[in-house]
């Protein structure tokens, strides 16, 4: 089974700020990767897909990078709406996903 | 507009079944990848159960030869049937839409719960 380890687990930041996310594969999964928003008490949104694919209607400050076993998800300029918790999801080889990264109000 | 309504949760013994539906509108359930994920409260996301347009189907080990994806097809509705189940299954269960096996439309959720 492909494992997906996410650090940091909690990231405290303000409006503004340029926030790195990252993700790490157990194995290489190639560009089978995407990225999820999810806010307390609702169903995650489709933010990246294909490790750096920008989803429609996904706000730009949002990008992926990466390829193998590392990746990351940016937030340019952190807005208010940006605080929740992120999931990064392999797709490789069946589906697994990272344990979350919260990102919280510094 | 692509819609997803999961319906059937609730509190369950242990060892018993239930059997949840997602009613999907604005796309054919049996022309795409749908898939179920679970998530434990304040847990992060665990991958359940994908059926393919296909019909092939997969499951997490940890509830393989329990849980039984299925869909028909005259109702556009998906549906996960769970039986044998275990405290540990206690969560809300997501029905969702696939490309292949990245997920593009979530549905709302229900809730699971297993307790005597």
């Amino acid at each position: 089974d492909i494992q997906m380890t996410q650090s940091p687990s909690t990231l405290s930041a303000s409006v503004g700020d340029r926030v790195t996310i990252t993700c790490r594969a157990s194995q290489s999964i190639g560009r089978w990767l995407a990225w999820y928003q999810q806010k307390s008490g609702k169903a995650p949104k489709l933010l990246i897909y294909d490790a750096s694919s920008l989803e429609s209607g996904a706000p730009s400050r949002f990008s992926g990078s990466g390829s193998g076993t590392e990746f990351t998800l940016t937030i340019s300029s952190l807005q208010p709406d940006d605080f929740a918790t992120y999931y990064c999801q392999q797709y490789n080889n069946y589906s697994t996903f990272g344990q979350g990264t919260k990102v919280e109000i510094k | 507009e692509v819609q997803l309504v999961e319906s059937g949760g609730g509190l369950i013994q242990p060892g018993g079944s239930l059997r949840l539906s997602c009613a999907a509108s604005g796309f054919t359930v049996s022309s795409n990848y749908m898939t179920w994920v679970r998530q434990a409260p304040g847990k992060g996301l665990e991958w359940v159960s994908l059926i393919y347009s296909g019909g092939s189907t997969y499951y997490a080990d940890s509830v393989k030869g329990r849980f039984t994806i299925s869909r028909d097809k005259s109702k556009n509705t998906l549906y996960l049937q769970m039986n044998s189940l275990r405290a540990e299954d206690t969560a809300v269960y997501y029905c969702a839409r696939g490309r292949q096996w990245l997920i593009d439309y979530w549905g709302q959720g229900i809730l699971v719960t297993v307790s005597s």
